[in-house]
């Protein structure tokens, strides 16, 4: 199975101020098709997952611009431009390049 | 509006039997692949399995940790999915979700229910 890593797995950050959480595959999420099937998504307190992104970098709806999803290959990024409160949660990456479809350890975000 | 809502959680003894429903509505059921995915308390996320819709023959898979145990299903006539689960150990208390994939929604999981609450405790 694909292995996803997450780091850091605990995020302490200050309000207004950037965040980046990395994925790392232990190999290539490149589909035969030429598709990237890398998922971002959120878990905030007591909810459900929320996707976040598709295929890397595709926003869904609702989603603030302040996220933004990057990479390629094995190496992928969820940056927050600026922390708001409402984005303590946790972090998930996920893959459906490859079966089984896997998921990151999650990082814990939360406000220093 | 779309929405996913499952039901069939409880207390259940170590190698007991539960079914779980996911009720599916807002959407068309019949053509996505529905999938169960389960977080332990203060864990993190683990896909359980999937059935898929009936131009791929209602094709079931499952992760290992389930395989043999875990049953996967649907009914289209009443856009419900179904996850029987029997032998259940202690580690399989978890709480369940469902979730889409393909259909008319773009990719994977991007729909999720509130999940159901399963404990497996004598």
């Amino acid at each position: 199975d694909v292995v996803l890593t997450q780091s850091p797995l605990s995020l302490p950050v200050t309000l207004g101020q950037p965040a980046s959480i990395s994925c790392r595959s232990s190999q290539s999420l490149v589909h035969i098709n030429g598709n990237t099937y890398f998922i971002w998504f959120q878990q905030r307190p007591g909810q459900s997952p929320r996707r976040l992104f598709y295929r890397v970098s595709n926003r869904d709806s609702g989603v603030p611009d302040r996220f933004s999803g990057s990479g390629s290959g094995t190496d992928f990024t969820l940056k927050i431009s600026r922390v708001e409160a409402e984005d303590v949660g946790v972090y998930y990456c996920m893959q459906t390049t490859h079966w089984p479809p896997t998921f990151g350890q999650g990082t814990k975000v939360e406000i220093k | 509006e779309v929405q996913l809502v499952e039901s069939g959680g409880g207390l259940v003894q170590p190698g007991g039997s539960l079914k779980l429903s996911c009720a599916a509505s807002g959407f068309t059921f019949s053509g996505s692949a529905m999938h169960w995915v389960r977080q332990a308390s203060g864990k993190g996320l683990e896909w359980v399995g999937q059935v898929r819709d009936k131009p791929n023959n209602y094709a079931t898979a499952y992760a290992a940790s389930v395989n043999g145990r875990f049953t996967v299903s649907r009914d289209d006539s009443k856009n419900t999915a179904y996850l029987q689960m029997n032998s259940l150990k202690s580690e399989d208390t978890a709480v369940y979700y469902c979730t889409p994939w393909g259909g008319d929604f773009i990719d994977a999981f991007n729909i999720w229910g509130q999940g159901t609450m399963v404990t497996v405790s004598s």
